[in-house]
């Protein structure tokens, strides 16, 4: 079964700090991975978009990595803000169809 | 104009009653989607269309329908609400290879 997890489920830092969040998945057949940000109530935004050959991709103080080999993801916030509270959703791409395996996010809360 | 408008935002309606929640884009993407956001959970699909003459069930299409009347424009109707419909609707539209996503701001329903 197409599964996308992710971890933690919600986490707690400091304003300036640096956190790093994973995505574990088991699609097949792989066809690219996507880390959203989402607003309490908005809809979700593109951060990165990765394809099976990238291993890393910056936007910003956010970069992603991607094993393919192990099947995971983790998104990197360098020197966190206030605006970067919101969830961070993982979502991968299957088949030919590119049917969409969503996960069910990571809630970052960000304190002065 | 946003690239994906959803209307209405919000809305609060009684059991039994029919409900239309209403989508246009003007990406010019051929794929739309509904998806549902409950609390905790990841975005869960409820219908997906590839183009106007082509429709299909996501995952928890029950309770629900929809009409794609132009490649613009895809429309999500609930025949007789209930309130475990109470949810955040999210109505995306997303480019072939998936290197494009766009989701609307959300419709914010609740079932009383």
């Amino acid at each position: 079964k197409n599964q996308v997890e992710q971890s933690p489920q919600s986490l707690i830092i400091l304003e300036g700090k640096n956190c790093t969040l994973q995505c574990n998945y088991t699609v097949s057949p792989f066809s690219n991975l996507r880390w959203y940000k989402q607003d309490t109530g908005r809809g979700p935004v593109s951060l990165t978009i990765m394809t099976f050959s990238e291993n890393t991709k910056s936007n910003g103080r956010y970069t992603a990595t991607l094993d393919a080999d192990t099947k995971q993801s983790s998104l990197h916030i360098t020197a966190s803000q206030l605006s970067d509270s919101a969830s961070y959703i993982c979502v991968v791409s299957a088949g030919s169809n590119y049917q969409l395996i969503w996960g069910a996010g990571t809630k970052l809360i960000i304190k002065p | 104009d946003a690239d994906v408008t959803q209307t209405p935002r919000n809305r609060i309606t009684k059991t039994g009653k029919r409900i239309m929640l209403e989508c246009s884009q003007t990406k010019g993407h051929d794929r739309m989607y509904w998806y549902r956001q409950d609390p905790g959970l990841g975005l869960r699909l409820i219908y997906y269309s590839f183009d106007v003459k082509d429709i299909n069930k996501g995952e928890i299409s029950d309770g629900y329908s929809v009409s794609r009347q132009a490649q613009a424009k895809f429309s999500l109707s609930l025949e007789s609400a209930i309130p475990n419909q109470t949810a955040l609707y999210f109505c995306a539209t997303i480019n072939q290879g998936f290197t494009e996503a766009f989701f609307g701001q959300g419709t914010r329903l609740t079932v009383v």
